[in-house]
Formats: C-alpha cells, sequence, structure tokens
C-alpha cells in the first residue's frame, strides 16, 4: 500500500524566510511524484511533476526535488501569497489514482 | 479556456436522499477521477474512469455511484447508503496512462443533514 506523510502539518513563516516542506513515501514502483498547491474551498492546483531521484524543478519561488524516499518543496524568500496548504501525492505502479499526504498549511506573515 | 468545472459549488441535502454531483471537462482527456476531502485527511479516490464505458472502484467506493456515458462528462451520485456524506468532493482529469498530472476542478461541497 502506498504511504505519504507531509511535515511538518503546519508551517508560519515571515515575509522572506526561506524553508522547506517535507513529503515521506513509499511505494511500490514510483511512476511519479505530484505537488499541488491548494487554497481554502478550491482545488488543487498542479505545480510539479518528478520521476526520479535527482530530478529538481523550479517555478518562481518553489523549487522540488526527489530521492529514492522523499521529496522536498522549497521556498525561497516567500511572499504572502504563497499561503496555502501544500499537498504532496505519489503514483506507483499498482493502483490507479494519485495518493495524497494530509498537506502543509503554510503562513507567510508579512 | 480549457478547465474542469464542477457544479454545484454548495448542495444541501437531506438525510436518505441521493444527490449527483456534476462534473465537465474541455481538456480532451480520457481519465476522470473522484476524490473525496475531509478536514485533516489527504483527498481519497473514490472511482475512476480510464475510458468512456468504464470505470473502477477506488480506495472508497462503498455508497457512491459514477457513470461515463460521454468523454466529458464523469457525474458520481452520493447514495443515501454513503454513512458520511458531508464532504469537499473534487473531480480531477489526465490524459490516459500512468504518470500525468492531474488537473482538478473547482469542487463542490456536500452537505447532508
Amino acid at each position: 500500500e502506498d504511504q505519504v506523510t507531509q511535515s511538518p502539518e503546519a508551517l508560519r513563516l515571515q515575509e522572506g524566510e526561506s524553508s522547506s516542506l517535507n513529503c515521506s513515501y513509499t511505494v511500490s514502483g514510483l511512476r511519479g511524484l505530484f505537488w499541488y498547491r491548494q487554497d481554502p474551498g478550491k482545488g488543487p492546483e498542479f505545480l510539479f511533476t518528478l520521476y526520479s531521484a535527482g530530478e529538481e524543478k523550479e517555478k518562481e519561488r518553489l523549487k522540488a526535488t526527489l530521492t529514492k524516499k522523499e521529496s522536498f518543496l522549497h521556498i525561497t524568500a516567500p511572499k504572502p501569497e504563497d499561503s496555502a496548504t501544500y499537498l504532496c501525492a505519489v503514483e506507483g505502479g499498482g493502483a490507479d489514482g494519485l495518493t495524497f499526504g494530509k498537506g502543509t498549511h503554510l503562513i507567510i506573515q508579512p | 479556456d480549457g478547465g474542469i468545472t464542477q457544479s454545484p459549488k454548495y448542495l444541501f441535502r437531506k438525510e436518505g436522499q441521493n444527490v449527483t454531483l456534476s462534473c465537465e471537462q474541455n481538456l480532451n482527456h480520457d481519465a476522470m477521477y473522484w476524490y473525496r476531502q475531509d478536514p485533516g485527511q489527504g483527498l481519497r479516490l473514490i472511482y475512476y474512469s480510464q475510458i468512456v464505458n468504464d470505470f473502477q472502484k477506488g480506495d472508497i467506493a462503498e455508497g457512491y455511484s459514477v457513470s461515463r456515458e460521454k468523454k466529458e462528462s464523469f457525474p458520481l451520485t452520493v447514495t443515501s447508503a454513503q454513512k458520511n456524506p458531508t464532504a469537499f468532493y473534487l473531480c480531477a482529469s489526465s490524459r490516459q496512462g500512468k504518470s500525468y498530472e492531474q488537473y482538478f476542478g473547482p469542487g463542490t461541497r456536500l452537505t447532508v443533514t
């Protein structure tokens, strides 16, 4: 059974204070690891897909990295508009559909 | 603009009533999915469909039913057999096959009293 654990559950940062969110996973044959951003009351917004260990992807202030056991979402010099819940999900070689973690609720204070 | 639409945004029903949630996409995606989101929990897969006229149960299919008569549409019926139907329901779509990212609709918040 695929499992995803995200930490911390919640994170409060000052504007400009860089940090990282963690996503640990166990999966039978990783097909892809996905990061999403979700604002309150809205559907998740796709950010990144990572396929193999060592891969990195960047978008504005966000950078996602992948190892064989975990992924990190690095946030550099965040702004208040980066406040959201960040979701990590994996797709394994077995079942269809994604297995999601519970998310990290990120608050950036001005 | 291509995307996924879900309607209505909010839905209220009395216990014992069936209710159908709409999901439409114009992304030309073959695969469509239904997830449920509860506070403090990750999204959980209810049903998915890789192709028209075919669908598969996800992890929590009991009390739900779906149909896939058109490529663009994947409605979800929450039946009276679902013990805890109050939740945020999310529809998603993707290209067919493994490893493609899923794109989500705005969600429907269902409240059953």
